[in-house]
Parts: structure tokens; sequence; C-alpha cells
């Protein structure tokens, strides 16, 4: 069974306080990865895809990276604007179009 | 461009009433998902179109819940008779499908449903 889990559940920062967010995945084969953000009373926002291990994204400060069995997103120097819940999802190789979706990371920075 | 539009925005309904919640998806995608989160939880899958058909319907709590899109544009999802439990944000989406089957979704803001 194809499974995501993300950590932390919740992280708090200090502004400019970096770090990252993980997502591993156990799935039989990846066809995508894909990052959101979802603020309160909201959908969830695309950010990036990434298909293939040694991929890297980048947006504003934001940047998702791929090894085989997980995605890091990490965020430097982040601003209270980026408190919001952040979203991993897998695509496999078994033809499903349905992506397998993490419980999601909820970050808080304060200013 | 227009994104992914659902209406209406809230919906507060009495227990055992009928309610229809609306999807437009982005013009041009095939592909057209309902999920369900409720407070504090993950993305509930509850139906997939590609086209007018649905491929995958696993997700339907109940056959209180139904869906239809038509003219492979527009859906509607229909709950009978509501229940309490299935108060929740509604969200509905949509993607392109290619070759490789790897394109994102991409979300609309949600129904928030409330059933008194």
């Amino acid at each position: 069974e194809d499974q995501v889990t993300q950590s932390p559940e919740a992280l708090r920062l200090q502004e400019g306080e970096s770090s990252s967010l993980n997502c591993s995945y156990t799935v039989s084969g990846l066809r995508g990865l894909f990052w959101y953000r979802q603020d309160p009373g909201k959908g969830p926002e695309f950010l990036f895809t990434l298909y293939s291990a040694g991929e890297e994204k980048e947006k504003e400060r934001l940047k998702a990276t791929l090894t085989k069995k997980e995605s890091f997103l990490h965020i430097t120097a982040p601003k209270p604007e980026d408190s919001a819940t952040y979203l991993c999802a897998v695509l496999t190789s078994g033809g499903s179009y349905i992506p397998t979706f993490g419980r999601g990371t909820s970050l808080i920075v304060h200013p | 461009g227009a994104g992914v539009s659902q209406s209406p925005s809230n919906k507060v309904t009495e227990k055992g009433k009928d309610v229809e919640l609306r999807c437009d998806p982005i013009s041009g995608h095939t592909a057209l998902y309902w999920y369900r989160q409720s407070l504090g939880q993950g993305l509930e899958f509850l139906i997939y179109f590609q086209g007018n058909s649905a491929p995958d319907k696993s997700g339907l709590p109940s056959d209180r819940f139904s869906a239809e899109r038509t003219g492979g544009s527009v859906s509607t999802l229909t709950i009978q008779r509501t229940q309490q439990e299935d108060s929740a944000v509604y969200l509905c989406a949509s993607s392109l499908v290619n070759r490789g089957g790897n394109q994102p979704q991409h979300f609309g803001d949600g129904t928030r449903l409330s059933i008194l």
C-alpha cells in the first residue's frame, strides 16, 4: 500500500530561522511528487512538481528536493507570511490518477 | 487565467435535507476530483472524473453521495438526507491529463458545509 508521511506535524520558527519539512514515501514507483501550500479557509495551492531523484525546484524562499525515498521542502529565512500548512502528494506508477496525500506540516513563523 | 471555482462557498442546512455542491474546473482540464476535508484532518478522496465518466468512485462514503459531470466541464456533488457527520469542507480539483499521467492538481477554495 502506498504511504506518504510528513514530518514534523507542526513546526514553529522565528522569522529568519531556516528549516526543512520532510515528506517520505513508500510507493511502488514514482510518477510525480507534488508540494502544496494551504492557508486557512482556502484550497491547497500548487507549488512544485518533482519527477526524479536529484531534481530540485525553487520559488522565492522555498526549495524542494527529491531522493528515491523522500522529499524535502527547505524554507530559507522564512517570513510570517510563509505560515501555512504544507502538503505533499505522490502519484505512483500503478496507473492510478489519484494522488496519495500526506497529512501535512503546519508551519507558524513568528515575527 | 481563471482557476477552479466552487459554489456556494458556505452552506448551512438542516439534517435530512439534500444539498448540491458545484465545481467549475479550469478550462481544458479533463480530470476532475472531489475531496472532503474535516477540521484538522487530511484530504479524503471521494471521486475522480475523466471527461464525463467516473472511473474511480471508491471514496464515496455512502450511497447518499453521488456526483456527475456534464459536457466535460461542470461537476455537481449531491448529498442526500444529510447527516451531521457530513459537515466538512468539500474541495474540488482539476488537472490536465498527459501521456505521463503526472500533472498537478489545481484546487478550488471549497464549500464549507455545516449540518445543523
